[in-house]
């Protein structure tokens, strides 16, 4: 079965301090990681996916077989990166686009 | 352009009361699906659809029913609901595949309540 996990339900970070968001999945098969995000008051949306590897916002995320991670940074934070951040798995096995999502962790960032 | 529109926002229900969720999308988007989020839980499917006139079970299926008889419209049915059914519901859809794999565009969520 298929399973993301995201150690840390609270993180509270300084202005200017590095973020770094855990992220560990259990997959057989080939996975597809992303990193969604929901600011207050806003809808949930994607922040990035591993195979674009792309950097949104400063964020950027490195998938990790052989941990099996796909850890979210960003060397500076910023007030506006506070938010509820959701790690999200996909893979060939599911055949269409359902994602698993972990549990969350909401970031702080302190002026 | 309204993306995701989900309706109610709110609502509270007694336990054995049904109630359907609406949902439409106007992305021309195939893809469809309903999560729930428990508190402190992450979002788990319920249901999801690949198409007007196809459905198929999430994760948690149990005590609902959907169906797609349009693109746009997926709505979720609760039927007798019961107290574990209180949760935030979230509809989402996506284009499905290629260059836009993974990418869900959801609606706001409705709070659901049965007591």
């Amino acid at each position: 079965a298929q399973r993301v996990t995201q150690p840390e339900k609270l993180l509270s970070v300084f202005k200017g301090a590095p973020v770094e968001l855990k992220c560990n999945y259990s997959y057989s098969g080939s996975p597809e990681l992303f990193w969604y995000v929901q600011y207050s008051r806003q809808r949930l949306q994607l922040l990035l996916r591993h195979i674009s590897r792309e950097s949104i916002k400063g964020f950027t995320a490195d998938l990790n077989k052989g941990e099996t991670s796909f850890h979210l940074k960003k060397p500076f934070a910023q007030e506006e990166d506070s938010a509820m951040y959701y790690c999200a798995l996909s893979g060939s096995n599911f055949g269409n686009e359902k994602l698993t999502f972990g549990t969350g962790t909401r970031l702080t960032i302190i002026p | 352009n309204a993306g995701v529109t989900q309706t109610p926002k709110f609502r509270i229900l007694k336990i054995g009361q049904s109630m359907t969720l609406q949902c439409t999308q106007d992305m021309n988007h195939n893809y469809m699906y309903w999560y729930r989020q428990d508190p402190g839980m992450g979002l788990k499917l319920i249901y999801y659809s690949v198409g007007a006139g196809i459905t198929d079970k999430g994760e948690v299926p149990n005590g609902y029913n959907v169906s797609r008889s349009t693109t746009e419209d997926f709505p979720l049915r609760l039927e007798l609901a019961a107290p574990s059914q209180t949760s935030v519901y979230f509809c989402a859809s996506s284009y499905g595949g290629g260059a836009n794999t993974g990418e869900l565009f959801f609606g706001e969520g409705s709070r659901l309540t049965v007591l």
